[in-house]
């Protein structure tokens, strides 16, 4: 099945804590975007990348750090400095020709 | 000032009636609109999108698009509860491939039976 896979489902992270987000996709998508949601919010755009090895901050960018080394893989890091991780953190891949994002089932991000 | 605006709700509605909801973008040069449907705990869902101006209809759903008025509007037809969700709306302000969405807040509809 073609699709976008998010793992874990569920992570907890310690304080002082890096913890990395995957993200794989087999729809040959080469634009990719990481969103966090709080309660009751919209999404938040963090970082995008539009072709391998190139990647564009969003509009929450700070206490966060992604990679594109595969056009297949997005992974976001959730680094100790960003103090309130707690939320949904979306990953979505678009294609061509209807430019159409398409999102992953999402991971939530807790802090213990 | 929000760059796309919906009210939050919650939209109540009873069942088979029409439910019918906004959204307002600031960004006159916008070129694609989309809808999406985000039941609680999970993932959005594209249900519709929408290029030009006038009615795009997809069963019981229909986007409206008002360029002139910067508005952007879905119905849906014969609701049911399974329709009881929140529904954000998504405009790509700069058009072209792979550009960044800007997403509104939610509007929550619930579906009375």
């Amino acid at each position: 099945d073609g699709g976008i896979t998010q793992s874990p489902k569920y992570l907890f992270r310690k304080e002082g804590q890096n913890v990395t987000l995957s993200c794989e996709q087999n729809l040959n998508h080469d634009a990719m975007y990481w969103y966090r949601q709080d309660p009751g919010q919209g999404l938040r755009l963090i970082y995008y990348s539009q072709i391998v090895n190139d990647f564009q901050k969003g509009d929450i960018a700070e206490g966060y750090s992604v990679s594109r080394e595969k056009k297949e893989s997005f992974p976001l890091t959730v680094t100790s400095a960003q103090k309130n991780p707690t939320a949904f953190y979306l990953c979505a891949s678009i294609g061509v020709p209807k430019n159409i994002q398409y999102f992953g089932a999402g991971t939530r991000l807790s802090v213990l | 000032q929000k760059e796309v605006e919906q009210n939050s709700g919650p939209l109540s509605v009873p069942e088979g009636a029409i439910a019918s909801l906004n959204c307002t973008y600031s960004d006159r040069g916008s070129q694609s609109f989309f809808w999406y449907r985000q039941y609680s705990g999970k993932s959005p869902e594209l249900i519709m999108f929408i290029y030009s101006n006038g009615d795009k209809e997809d069963g019981r759903f229909t986007a409206q698009l008002n360029k002139a008025s910067q508005y952007v509007s879905l119905l849906i037809r014969d609701s049911q509860p399974s329709d009881s969700a929140t529904y954000l709306c998504a405009v790509n302000p700069m058009g072209g491939y792979g550009n960044k969405l800007v997403f509104g807040a939610g509007t929550i509809l619930r579906v009375k039976s």
